[in-house]
């Protein structure tokens, strides 16, 4: 079974700074997909980022990028410039295709954004 | 193409009662999956169904809990006989191939 952890319960940034969080995982499959969602308060969760296991470069998507250490099974997320609407509950999920790319969840991370 | 769209999106609820909510996929998804979120917590799979076969239900909680995608587009999930514990967010999410998976925006219930 695959397991997920986030360990920060709370991460606080001053807007336009930058801010990471932090993932790790447990698996015993090699061909995977790692995610990062964003829940606001509204709670749609929307999807972040995306990273393929098989790929060495780390995603990048505007202000969001990732850094996914394979071998020691982490994949942290890095918000650049950070904006009020950056702030949730962000969420990193584990999904494998032999499992019907059915997601496992972290804990969560709430992001915090100062003015 | 709206998204995945769930319905209702509260529902508050008598203990021992029981209800049932709705999702629509993304209309080209042949993947759909429940989840179940409480407070202060990540999403909790519960089962998914590739078209109209159900391939996972092991996670469904107790056999309180059934869920349905009788011709392969929308789904139903039903509690039956409500406890207090059902409490919780009810999110539905959908996907093709290409294996992101795009969620809805819950179907909150309350038992009381």
């Amino acid at each position: 079974a695959q397991t997920v952890t986030q360990s920060q319960p709370e991460m606080s940034v001053q807007e336009a700074e930058t801010v990471t969080l932090s993932c790790t995982y447990d698996t015993s499959e090699s061909d995977y997909y790692l995610f990062w969602y964003k829940q606001p308060p509204s709670r749609q969760m929307i999807l972040v980022i995306r990273q393929e296991a098989y790929k060495q470069q780390n995603a990048t998507e505007n202000r969001f990028s990732v850094n996914f250490q394979k071998a020691a099974k982490s994949f942290s997320l890095k918000i650049s410039d950070s904006q009020l609407g950056d702030a949730a509950m962000y969420f990193c999920a584990f999904g494998h295709q032999a499992a019907g790319n059915k997601l496992t969840f972290g804990g969560g991370t709430r992001v915090l954004v100062k003015p | 193409d709206t998204g995945v769209s769930q319905d209702p999106r509260h529902k508050i609820t008598k203990r021992g009662q029981n209800v049932t909510f709705r999702c629509d996929p993304i209309s080209e998804h042949n993947r759909l999956y429940w989840y179940r979120q409480t407070l202060g917590q990540g999403p909790e799979f519960l089962t998914y169904f590739q078209n109209e076969a159900q391939l996972e239900k092991s996670r469904l909680l107790s056999d309180r809990f059934s869920a349905e995608r009788p011709k392969g587009s929308f789904s139903t999930l039903e509690i039956q006989r409500t406890e207090q514990g059902d409490s919780a967010m009810y999110l539905c999410a959908s996907s093709s191939a290409g294996n992101t998976i795009y969620f809805g925006e819950g179907s909150w219930l309350t038992v009381v």
